[in-house]
């Protein structure tokens, strides 16, 4: 597609459950970010993959949360044993970084994630 | 370490007035600035960026911004505000050779007819 996607657009789970979220970047953008943006939180960063280079994971809020990107692409994001406090929109980030590209992120729409 | 401060969460104008959103940084290297946009039920989208060239930078729909480093300013202004301009508006900052971008707590944008 021409844009970021992100699946599911709405998830609601129950406390304790485990939860899946998508992000498909725009085709050759190296660049892969997920934040997270909660009620008068602004955007909090979660985890950053620019190509095959280690994950920069310093946002990640604790040990249930982990994010993968295969061959380059498409990421997942993973919470384990979901609690109230991570009801939230997560949003997916891609870029081709540098020159005149600096800091242009291209966002999904999110995956809007409510933990009853 | 870097951050960002919005100053007022919410900002209400009339229709036609100036509209100036702040934003102050914290750097320990020159930064890198930016305001994002987003509309309502939409994603965010890059409204302008600073990164060392001109101070002042123009960005879509009329927007301009001004890096002020004495001050450790980015506020965001327009001249004449516009209905379509409602929306939640984001400053960010990154540096040199450091992709993230950390980003603020965002202001509320609301257009009085």
């Amino acid at each position: 597609g021409a844009g970021v996607s992100q699946s599911p657009s709405n998830k609601v789970t129950e406390k304790g459950k485990d939860v899946e979220l998508r992000c498909d970047p725009i085709s050759g953008h190296t660049a892969l970010y997920w934040y997270r943006q909660s009620l008068g939180q602004g955007l909090e960063f979660l985890i950053y993959f620019q190509g095959n280079s280690a994950p920069d994971k310093s946002g990640l809020p604790s040990d249930r949360f982990s994010a993968e990107r295969t061959g380059g692409s498409v990421s997942t994001l993973t919470i384990q044993r979901t609690q109230q406090e991570d009801s939230a929109v997560y949003l997916c980030a891609s870029s081709s970084w540098g020159g005149a590209n600096t800091g242009e992120l291209f966002f999904g729409e999110g995956s809007r994630l409510t933990v009853l | 370490a870097q951050s960002v401060t919005q100053l007022g969460s919410h900002v209400s104008v009339s229709e036609g007035a100036l509209v100036l959103l702040r934003c102050n940084y914290s750097s320990s290297v020159p930064p890198y600035l930016f305001w994002y946009v987003q509309y309502p039920n939409q994603g965010l989208q890059l409204l302008l960026k600073y990164t060392s060239a001109a101070t002042l930078v123009k960005g879509i729909n009329g927007f301009e911004a001004e890096f002020k480093k004495s001050e450790t300013s980015f506020h965001l202004t327009k001249p004449s505000a516009h209905m379509s301009d409602a929306a939640e508006y984001f400053c960010a900052v990154s540096n040199f050779g450091n992709e993230k971008l950390t980003f603020g707590t965002g202001t509320r944008l609301t257009i009085i007819p």
